[in-house]
């Protein structure tokens, strides 16, 4: 069946940066998408950027200069990786399934991210 | 960039109660989704398409609306409806954007 799991460290310094992978299984990155999405603790659900299935990427115009995004379509693996952090970017982060353009049907458990000054 | 805005932030309904949900956009879109976070867990597709139900979802939920304006309706509230919704458009993207969705709680 169909599964994303995120996977990285709970707990990463200010002005360090960030790594997580989301590791599927069910399906190929060849044919669906994987976007990435924050959301900070008692806040709402922030896009964060999309890998596509051709494998080129979008991401959040606020998160461009620090953030990228890429895949081992070898390994069903997508990777998030983001550097200047802040304490603001303290949130669970969660993958999920481009099942067509823009609409998600299948979202990872998520991984709760700390950043610590 | 199409902004989505959620009405109420936040209500409670007793069960039986008819509930809607309102998703409001900046901008004409084709359609709406809809995404139901019970509280630690993570989202869950809904509502696709402005009023398709994902596999599972009762039969007492509906989505509806067109062009700037789209609701989600529970015909009849049930405890396990309590969540946070939140509606996201696929339209126009990059960027893709979310609602800052609307709590429901049980009374």
């Amino acid at each position: 069946q169909v599964q994303l799991k995120e996977s990285g460290p709970v707990l990463v310094q200010a002005s360090g940066t960030l790594s997580l992978t989301c590791t599927v299984s069910g399906f190929s990155l060849t044919n669906y998408g994987v976007l990435w999405v924050r959301q900070p603790p008692g806040k709402g659900l922030e896009w964060m950027g999309i890998i596509w299935t051709n494998g080129d990427t979008d991401y959040n115009s606020a998160l461009k200069s620090r953030l990228s995004i890429n895949r081992d379509t070898s390994k069903n693996q997508v990777f998030l990786k983001m550097n200047s952090l802040q304490t603001d970017d303290t949130a669970i982060y969660y993958c999920a399934r481009n099942i067509y353009p823009a609409l998600f049907d299948y979202w990872g458990q998520g991984v709760m991210v700390t950043v610590s000054s | 960039e199409i902004v989505l805005t959620q009405s109420p932030t936040t209500m409670a309904a007793s069960p039986g109660e008819k509930v809607t949900l309102t998703c409001r956009a900046s901008s004409s879109v084709r359609y709406i989704h809809w995404y139901q976070q019970r509280s630690g867990t993570s989202p869950k597709l809904w509502i696709y398409e402005t009023s398709k139900l994902a596999s599972g979802v009762p039969s007492r939920f509906s989505g509806g609306g067109s062009g700037t304006s789209f609701s989600l309706t529970i015909n009849s509230m049930e405890t396990e409806d309590a969540a946070t919704y939140y509606c996201q458009q696929g339209t126009s993207y990059p960027p893709i954007t979310f609602g800052s969705g609307t709590k429901l709680e049980i009374k």
